[in-house]
C-alpha cells in the first residue's frame, strides 16, 4: 500500500514569489493534516482537514497561506508570497480519523532566498 | 499553555540500551506516542501508551509512563546503528485529539 505522498521533495524560490506543495494521502483516510517542521523542532499544525472541510486553520497564517482539499482527497498548500522565514519543511500526514494513528508523507525541504 | 519538553541529545554505545525521556505539562492527554525520524524522511510511529497504562513492551521498546509525575520514556535495548534517528515524543489532548510535539532528542550511537 503506498503510504502519503508528497510533491516537490525540494523547492527552493527566491522570497516574494509563490510557492505550492502538494499531498496525496493514504487512500481512505478521511482526516488530513500539514504540518510546518522548523530545524531542530517538532511539527507545528498549520490546518487540519476532515474530509473537504478545514476543522482547525488556527494556526494558519491567512495573509499569505492558503490551503484546499476540493474533494476531500488530496491536498495543495500554498505561501504567497514567500518570507525568508518560511525556510522549513511542510510535512502532510493522513488518518483513518482524528483520533486515529497519522501516517507522514517524507515533507517538502523549502528554501526561500 | 501545553508544553512537552526532551533532551536534544543522547549519546550511547552500540548494543546499550537507550532510554529517551519526555515530560509534558497537560494532564489530560489521552495517548502518548514516540515517533522515529531518520534523516530526509518523514516520521514513522513507533509505539504509543495509552494514558491509562503505566507500561507497553513492544520487542526491543519499553514505553513507561509515570502520569503523576508526567513523565515518559522510550528505553531501546541492544541499540543498533539503524536505531540512529530523532526521536520525538508526543501528547495527543483534547476532543479533536490535537498532538503536541517535543523538539526530539538525536540518538547518537558510538561504536
Amino acid at each position: 500500500e503506498a503510504g502519503v505522498v508528497q510533491s516537490p521533495r525540494y523547492k527552493i524560490i527566491e522570497k516574494k514569489q509563490p510557492v505550492a506543495f502538494w499531498c496525496n494521502p493514504i487512500s481512505g483516510h478521511n482526516t488530513l493534516y500539514w504540518y510546518l517542521q522548523n530545524l531542530g523542532q517538532g511539527p507545528e499544525l498549520l490546518i487540519r482537514y476532515e474530509n473537504e472541510e478545514a476543522v482547525d486553520d488556527s494556526q494558519l497564517p491567512k495573509d499569505r497561506f492558503s490551503a484546499e482539499r476540493l474533494k476531500g482527497v488530496d491536498s495543495t498548500l500554498k505561501i504567497q508570497p514567500a518570507e525568508l522565514g518560511d525556510s522549513a519543511v511542510y510535512l502532510c500526514a493522513s488518518s483513518l480519523g482524528s483520533n486515529n494513528e497519522q501516517f507522514f508523507g517524507p515533507g517538502t525541504r523549502l528554501t526561500v532566498l | 499553555g501545553e508544553d512537552v519538553e526532551q533532551s536534544l541529545f543522547l549519546s550511547v554505545r552500540e548494543g546499550d540500551s537507550s532510554v529517551i525521556n519526555c515530560t509534558y505539562t497537560d494532564s489530560s492527554s489521552t495517548y502518548l506516542y514516540w515517533y522515529k525520524q531518520e534523516p530526509g524522511a518523514g516520521l514513522q510511529l513507533l509505539t504509543y501508551i495509552f494514558s491509562n497504562m503505566d507500561m507497553k513492551q513492544d520487542q526491543r521498546l519499553t514505553v513507561l509512563l509515570n502520569k503523576k509525575d508526567k513523565h515518559l520514556s522510550l528505553r531501546i535495548a541492544d541499540t543498533q546503528t539503524g536505531d540512529s534517528a530523532i526521536y520525538f515524543c508526543a501528547e495527543s489532548i483534547g476532543s479533536n485529539y490535537q498532538l503536541i510535539w517535543g523538539a526530539g532528542t538525536k540518538l547518537i550511537i558510538k561504536p
